[in-house]
């Protein structure tokens, strides 16, 4: 199976621009999760969609907001970009098994985003 | 949630085998532990999930004691290309799930 898939790999915004990432998991997967890796804060969590829906969130402000689409495909937009916010944008897909609790995430290379 | 905690740093020498353990004293009923591991600049890759006593597969064996309270995650026989940042997660599929990585525990491999 193809793995995870994220376009593009490297993006250089202004602050005040506005972004948007895609991912694309792994066939049959249907929940997709995205974080946010910095040296400072390292990994950080930004909000899973299941089913097109958003299941759960991480502390990060509005600012940032995703969707998933039919195919299971999401994207992943920050608005008003500030220079904080460059950093690994990292897309993990999972294949949950309903009622085992198991939850094997499956990650993508990551977009490098840098905002001057 | 269930925090965890591993150590910040180890170091081995190629061929031995390594040991790293996590705690997660307040893990839940329901709750899975998950190993992954990440090379700069890569998305963390998975290595092994277990929910009890021992798990093993090509490239590790994860150990669970009865109480869950912590797990370790060993790795035979290392080389210099297993030098990454290792994390442990521990959490389940079903409800309000939010992963925590941790700072994860930053093993390097010498010759």
């Amino acid at each position: 199976k193809a793995g995870v898939t994220q376009t593009p790999r490297y993006l250089i915004k202004t602050r005040g621009q506005q972004v948007t990432l895609s991912c694309s998991p792994i066939s049959g997967h249907r929940s997709v999760s995205w974080y946010q890796q910095t040296p400072g804060q390292g990994l950080q969590f930004l909000f899973e969609y299941f089913s097109e829906t958003q299941r759960n969130k991480g502390n990060f402000p509005g600012r940032f907001s995703g969707r998933q689409f039919s195919n299971s495909r999401s994207e992943m937009n920050v608005s008003t970009l500030e220079l904080g916010d460059s950093a690994l944008y990292l897309c993990a897909s999972s294949f949950i098994a309903p009622g085992t609790g198991s939850y094997e995430q499956y990650f993508g290379p990551g977009t490098r985003l840098t905002v001057t | 949630l269930a925090k965890t905690t591993q150590p910040i740093s180890m170091d081995s020498y190629e061929g031995q085998e390594v040991n790293i353990t996590c705690s997660h004293n307040n893990i839940a009923t329901n709750d899975y532990i998950t190993w992954y591991q990440q090379f700069p600049s890569q998305g963390p890759r998975f290595i092994i999930q277990g929910y009890k006593t021992k798990v093993t597969n090509e490239v590790a064996s994860l150990f669970i004691p009865a109480d869950r309270k912590s797990s370790t995650l060993s790795l035979p026989r290392v080389s210099l290309s297993d030098t990454a940042v290792y994390y442990c997660l521990v959490g389940d599929s079903g409800g309000s799930y939010i992963p925590t990585f941790g700072r994860g525990t930053s093993l390097i491999v010498h010759p």
